[in-house]
Parts: structure tokens; C-alpha cells; sequence
């Protein structure tokens, strides 16, 4: 089985562009999950989805975050407009089983 | 509300030394305990749960044992190796939803030497 699919894996953008994270849960999984982690601020959760709905958007650090889950297999998480400090890795992770999540390798954003 | 709490790192140790990381917890209910760990350059990975009271989760050599009258779940191991090298994190799932939602800890370093 292929784990969780994250793309791209890394990405390099200037102030002020939009920047588009993708993933992919593992199939028959019914949880998502995105987070962030950098040195400062350790792992965060920004926002989850359970049968393709949001349900905890709390951890979106403003309204340049936005996260959606069209369907089962594919889920976004967008920047609009990206500024420096948004540089970390985003993680996003899976689960079907309670509790268990499985997490995608990770894309490392730097932001100039 | 939920929370866990972990030994601050970086935890440096000599290969083939004993490793103890703690981590303490706060809950309602009855979570689920969970280690996960951190190579360089990638995603988490379980390295093992517990599901109740006094239940020993182990893997690959280490394991932690839920203990509800002291609210911890501290992770051991024998004999440490270089490749051990990463950053553990425990976690605690969520008991205010029912999606699996999972509470970190901060994270602790572990550095094997040679």
C-alpha cells in the first residue's frame, strides 16, 4: 500500500505568490490532517477533515491559509498571499483506524 | 483541556546506553497513548500505542507502558543505537472528537554517539 503522497516535496516562492500543498491519504482512510512544523513553534495542527468536511479549522493562522478536501483522495492547502514566515514544513497525515495517523513525507516551503 | 508533556532535549547518549524519555499527560477519560518518531528529513512515524491502563505498547526494542495513577507513558530502551538518532514525540488522542484527533507533545532530541 502507498503511504500518504505529498507534492511537491519542496517548494521555493517569492513574498506575495500563491503557494498550492497537495495531498493524498491513504485509500479507505476517513480522517485528514495538516500540520506545521518549524524550529519556533514545533509540530501544529492547523486544521483536520473527517469524511471530506472540515471539522477544527481553529489552527489556520489567518485568513491567507485556506485548506479543502473535494474528495476522499485529494486535499489542499493554499496560501494567498505566502510572506517569509510561512517557511516551515507542512505535513499532512491520515487515519481510519481511531486515533493511529499516518503521515506523508512532508513539503519544506521557503518563502523569499 | 488535553495535553502531554515531554522531557525537554536534546537527550545525548553513548551506544548501547539505557534510554528513558518521559512524558506526562492530562486527560478526561480514558485516551489512547502513542510514541511516534521523527528521522531527519521525514514525516512522523508510529513507533507505538498503549489503548488502556497498565497495556505495554513496544517496537523495534522500546516500549512504554500506560500508567494511569501517575498519568505517563515514558519511553524506554535497553540498548541504544546510532541509527536511534531522531526526535520522539508522545501523543494522546483527543477524547472531544471522534476523528482521531491527536495532541503532541513538544518533542524530545535523542542523540547517539558512537
Amino acid at each position: 500500500d502507498a503511504g500518504v503522497i505529498q507534492s511537491p516535496r519542496h517548494e521555493v516562492t517569492e513574498m506575495g505568490q500563491e503557494v498550492t500543498l497537495r495531498c493524498k491519504p491513504i485509500s479507505g482512510h476517513n480522517s485528514l490532517f495538516w500540520y506545521r512544523q518549524t524550529m519556533m513553534r514545533g509540530l501544529e495542527l492547523l486544521i483536520y477533515f473527517n469524511n471530506n468536511v472540515p471539522i477544527d479549522d481553529s489552527g489556520m493562522p489567518e485568513d491567507r491559509f485556506s485548506a479543502k478536501m473535494p474528495n476522499a483522495s485529494f486535499s489542499t492547502l493554499k496560501i494567498q498571499p505566502s510572506e517569509p514566515r510561512d517557511s516551515a514544513v507542512y505535513f499532512c497525515a491520515s487515519s481510519r483506524l481511531l486515533w493511529e495517523q499516518y503521515f506523508g513525507p512532508g513539503t519544506r516551503l521557503t518563502v523569499t | 483541556g488535553n495535553s502531554v508533556t515531554q522531557m525537554e532535549g536534546p537527550v545525548t547518549l553513548s551506544e548501547e546506553a539505557f534510554l528513558t524519555i518521559n512524558c506526562t499527560y492530562t486527560a478526561t477519560g480514558y485516551p489512547s497513548l502513542f510514541w511516534y518518531v521523527q528521522y531527519p528529513g521525514e514525516g512522523l512515524q508510529l513507533l507505538l500505542k498503549a489503548t488502556k491502563a497498565d497495556d505495554k505498547g513496544s517496537n523495534k526494542g522500546f516500549e512504554a507502558t500506560y500508567r494511569k495513577e501517575t498519568t505517563s507513558f515514558h519511553l524506554e530502551k535497553g540498548s541504544v543505537q546510532v541509527s536511534d538518532s531522531a526526535v520522539y514525540f508522545c501523543a494522546l488522542s483527543d477524547g472531544s472528537s471522534n476523528t482521531g484527533k491527536l495532541i503532541f507533545g513538544q518533542g524530545t532530541t535523542l542523540q547517539v554517539k558512537p
